[in-house]
């Protein structure tokens, strides 16, 4: 499995994008870069998946650059309610046989 | 989202109780597993099941005990816990176990 790195903690204030990057240097050719978003006393959700270049949905967006050994999840004024922790995690997602696994991620606070 | 549904939400038990956490998921998944998470702390991967088989156990206590009667549905029987083992347990599943996990709201345990 494929270790990720990401920041301990980031600050914002409202308004402002974020940039939370993660690092995995030992990613695998057919490994996809999912990232998810936990809110206090719940379970984490989905937020966005990629495998290269870019990819935008409604809530997020994420950049991964050629050599994929990074990958940044970007959002776009963010407001109070965008507190929470994001996890990166990375994984085959055909092999059907190894789970994902949740690291530290990364604990955003979104100041007025 | 209702995807994935935990009983109770709110649990109060003494060390010397028995009870049960039961997890349901309606989405057709085919692996389901079970996390801890403390105050403030990671995510921890407890148990997993996959097509009702149970594929990881990561060297969780044997006063927690998992079980799988169909895909759909996962217990956690919990017998004897310490205080320190109050949390928040949540379940998650997944199509297939390396893709999207889908987490359930969690059953928040205090053990006294």
């Amino acid at each position: 499995l494929a270790k990720t790195t990401q920041p301990i903690s980031m600050d914002s204030y409202e308004g402002q994008e974020v940039n939370i990057t993660c690092s995995h240097n030992n990613i695998a050719t057919n490994d996809y870069i999912t990232w998810y978003q936990q809110f206090p006393s719940q379970g984490p959700r989905f937020i966005i998946q990629g495998y290269k270049t870019k990819v935008t949905n409604e809530v997020a967006s994420l950049f991964i650059p050629a050599d994929r050994k990074s990958s940044t999840l970007s959002l776009p004024r963010v407001s109070l309610s965008d507190t929470a922790v994001y996890y990166c995690l990375v994984g085959d997602k055909d092999s059907g046989n190894t789970p994902l696994v949740f690291g530290k991620g990364t604990r955003l606070s979104v100041i007025a | 989202e209702t995807g994935v549904t935990q009983t109770p939400r709110h649990l109060v038990m003494g060390m010397t109780n028995k009870k049960s956490l039961k997890c349901e998921q309606h989405l057709g998944h085919n692996a389901m597993y079970w996390y801890k998470q403390s105050a403030k702390k990671p995510l921890e991967l407890m148990f997993v099941y996959n097509f009702k088989e149970q594929t990881e156990n990561n060297s969780v206590p044997s006063r927690f005990s998992p079980e799988c009667p169909n895909s759909s549905h996962l217990f956690l029987h919990l017998h004897t816990l310490q205080p320190e083992d109050s949390a928040l347990y949540l379940c998650a599943s997944s199509q297939t176990m390396a893709e999207t996990q889908y987490f359930g709201p969690g059953t928040r345990l205090l053990v006294l």
